[in-house]
């Protein structure tokens, strides 16, 4: 079955503890990025990559480390997390090109305490 | 700067009735114009996209969105409203330009009531 997959699916830390959100997609795609969804504020783009060993900033990278080793696997790394990055986050991928569709995981509830 | 606007936090429908819900953006240059839907602790899933050409663009489960250059608005329709399609409903944005930074919206809730 074509998916993303995002691990764990919820994770409750404590302030400082460094973390690794994984995400994995088989489907070959090219694109992938990571999303973190606040009511009101719908899905901010936290970075992206377009190729192996390529990453970009979205909108709110602050905060938040990426690496892109592999083309299935594209891990968000919080170093030292903050309440303030206590959200739901979801992993994306796409095939090559801009005007392409997302595939999403299901989701990671992360608690920041 | 990109930006998404859905006006409207929620929307509610009666079932069988047409149901819109709106969208509004600003980007330079072109965009590529995106309706995801989320349902309950689910992830997103794709419905419609706008590319080029025809205006309007129709999409998974019924659903349909015509593209207004001169108003920057890409709103999504439907015909005919089910209870099912109760759900969380996000605009998103890109440019055309190469990259691959993509703006959302901040979602619009559909209530459809049997």
């Amino acid at each position: 079955e074509a998916q993303v997959t995002q691990n764990p699916r919820y994770l409750i830390t404590v302030t400082g503890k460094k973390l690794t959100v994984t995400c994995s997609q088989n489907m070959n795609h090219e694109y992938m990025s990571w999303y973190r969804q606040d009511p009101g504020l719908g899905l901010r783009q936290i970075y992206y990559s377009m190729n192996v060993e390529v990453t970009d900033k979205g909108d709110v990278p602050e905060g938040y480390k990426v690496s892109r080793k592999e083309k299935r696997n594209f891990p968000l790394i919080l170093e030292s997390p903050s309440p303030n990055q206590t959200s739901l986050y979801f992993c994306a991928s796409s095939l090559k090109g801009t005007h392409n569709e997302q595939f999403f995981g299901p989701g990671t509830r992360l608690t920041v305490l | 700067a990109q930006s998404v606007a859905q006006p409207e936090d929620q929307v509610n429908v009666a079932e069988g009735n047409p149901l819109t819900v709106k969208c509004t953006y600003s980007v330079s240059g072109n965009p590529y114009l995106f309706w995801y839907v989320q349902y309950p602790n689910r992830g997103l899933q794709f419905l419609l996209k706008y590319i080029t050409g025809d205006n309007l663009v129709k999409g998974s489960y019924g659903f349909e969105a015509e593209f207004n250059k001169s108003q920057t608005s890409f709103h999504l329709k439907k015909p005919s409203a089910l209870v099912s399609d109760s759900a969380l409903y996000f605009c998103a944005v890109r440019d055309n330009t190469g990259g691959f930074k993509t703006i959302f919206g901040a979602g619009t809730r559909l209530f459809v009531k049997a």
